[in-house]
């Protein structure tokens, strides 16, 4: 597609519950970033892959969050046991190479919301 | 521990007037600087940039401001239009953690016709 495709666009889950979000860079693309947006704040960097190097995962809130890359295309974020606090728009980008913001084309993100 | 800060939440502005947004950092070691415009239900799209060896960068409409002394960037747009209307994010990186860029908690505009 033209852009970065974010699936679900809005998920409710039960506090406890695992979700699975999905990111669909634009084709081409070798870098991927996720962030997350929770309510008043910037964004905040959670996880970045580049290419087939090992991911920057520095910025994941917990060993309850985690992400993959398969083939270099689509990630998956996944949320373990979700808490109250784990509600957030999750947003996902992506760039042409290992840019620094310039080149990122962000998704319309997921808005995520733990009840 | 926020190390980027935009402090007005919002600001409203007259269509043809100049727009001022504000950002305020604290880490010294960001050397790159970007704002970006986000509207409602979109994700942002970035808008300019600036690196710390420059002071100032223009394109079109729209100019940034570096004050590495103060800490401090600014954009400014000129003429302001309604389209204009949306959340601007400030973020920065450093050359360490290039991919990290650190974001402002934003600033909505609303250009007033």
């Amino acid at each position: 597609g033209a852009g970065v495709s974010q699936s679900p666009s809005n998920k409710v889950t039960e506090k406890g519950k695992d979700v699975e979000l999905r990111c669909d860079p634009i084709s081409g693309h070798t870098a991927l970033y996720w962030y997350r947006q929770s309510l008043g704040q910037g964004l905040e960097f959670l996880i970045y892959f580049q290419g087939n190097s090992a991911p920057d995962k520095s910025g994941l809130p917990s060993d309850r969050f985690s992400a993959e890359r398969t083939g270099g295309s689509v990630s998956t974020l996944t949320i373990q046991r979700t808490q109250q606090e784990d509600s957030a728009v999750y947003l996902c980008a992506s760039s042409l190479g290992a840019g620094r913001g310039a080149g990122y084309t962000f998704g319309s993100g997921t808005r995520l919301t733990v009840v | 521990d926020q190390q980027v800060k935009q402090n007005s939440p919002s600001l409203s502005v007259q269509e043809g007037r100049i727009s001022i947004l504000n950002c305020d950092y604290t880490n010294s070691m960001f050397d790159y600087f970007l704002w970006y415009k986000k509207y409602p239900a979109e994700g942002p799209t970035f808008l300019i940039s600036i690196s710390s060896i420059k002071d100032k960068n223009e394109d079109g409409r729209f100019t940034v401001f570096l004050n590495k002394s103060a800490k401090h960037l600014s954009l400014h747009i000129v003429p302001s239009q309604p389209g204009d209307s949306a959340v601007y994010f400030c973020a920065a990186s450093d050359k360490g953690s290039a991919r990290q860029l650190t974001f402002g908690s934003g600033t909505q505009l609303t250009v007033l016709p």
